[in-house]
């Protein structure tokens, strides 16, 4: 059974301030990571990939990538209270053969 | 990316009857999955379905109880049987992108009374 971990939360952090969202997974395999974002009711929506080690930068968004440690984290800097939703970590699992596995996601909070 | 459509966005029904749920995508596709997701509950797979062959279901989920179609590579639908308050959850079709990605539909909200 493949695992990825997050820390449900709820995270809680002031406007304007980094939001760091941690993530392991379980299978040494994975070689692509992806972090979706679901606002309350709505479908998550994929809004960073990373597929090597290090830092990818997209905008406010910047996902770090640790292969060596399974562990892959979202920074969100200059939070703002539209970033409230809830994070899904997700690798790539089987090399793409079955479907993404999903975190139980991270809540994120942002206080104006 | 992958533009998805579902129908209905939602509905209301009464237990021990059945609804089908359609899922179109804009361009042609190999895997597709259907999701389901319990009210502050995470995602869970209840089958892939690929085209040409019979859906492969997760444990706990059944043909008999959510039968799937795949006639061509741009649709699918997933029926939900002989309902019960227990399968009030929202629906999501997905899609497998260029880079092993996934791509969601809206979902369709279902609610059983």
């Amino acid at each position: 059974q493949k695992e990825v971990e997050q820390n449900s939360g709820p995270l809680s952090v002031p406007e304007g301030a980094i939001a760091s969202l941690n993530c392991t997974y379980s299978d040494r395999g994975s070689q692509s990571f992806f972090w979706y974002r679901q606002y309350s009711g709505k479908s998550p929506e994929l809004i960073m990939s990373i597929y090597s080690n290090g830092d990818k930068e997209d905008g406010r968004f910047t996902a770090q990538l640790n292969k060596a440690s399974q562990y892959v984290s979202l920074l969100i800097r200059d939070s703002q209270p539209s970033d409230s939703a809830t994070y899904l970590c997700s690798p790539e699992t089987d090399s793409g053969n079955t479907p993404l596995v999903f975190g139980k996601g991270t809540r994120l909070s942002v206080i104006a | 990316s992958a533009v998805i459509s579902q129908k209905p966005s939602r509905d209301i029904c009464q237990r021990g009857t059945s609804l089908t749920i359609q899922c179109q995508v804009d361009s042609q596709v190999t895997m597709m999955f259907w999701y389901r997701q319990q009210p502050g509950q995470s995602l869970t797979l209840i089958a892939t379905a690929n085209q040409g062959s019979e859906a492969t279901y997760e444990s706990g989920f059944v043909i008999d109880k959510f039968p799937i179609s795949r006639p061509n590579l741009t649709f699918s639908t997933l029926t939900v049987s002989n309902m019960s308050p227990e399968d009030s959850s929202i629906y999501l079709c997905s899609v497998r992108g260029s880079r092993y990605e996934q791509y969601f539909g809206p979902g369709t909200r279902l609610t059983v009374t």
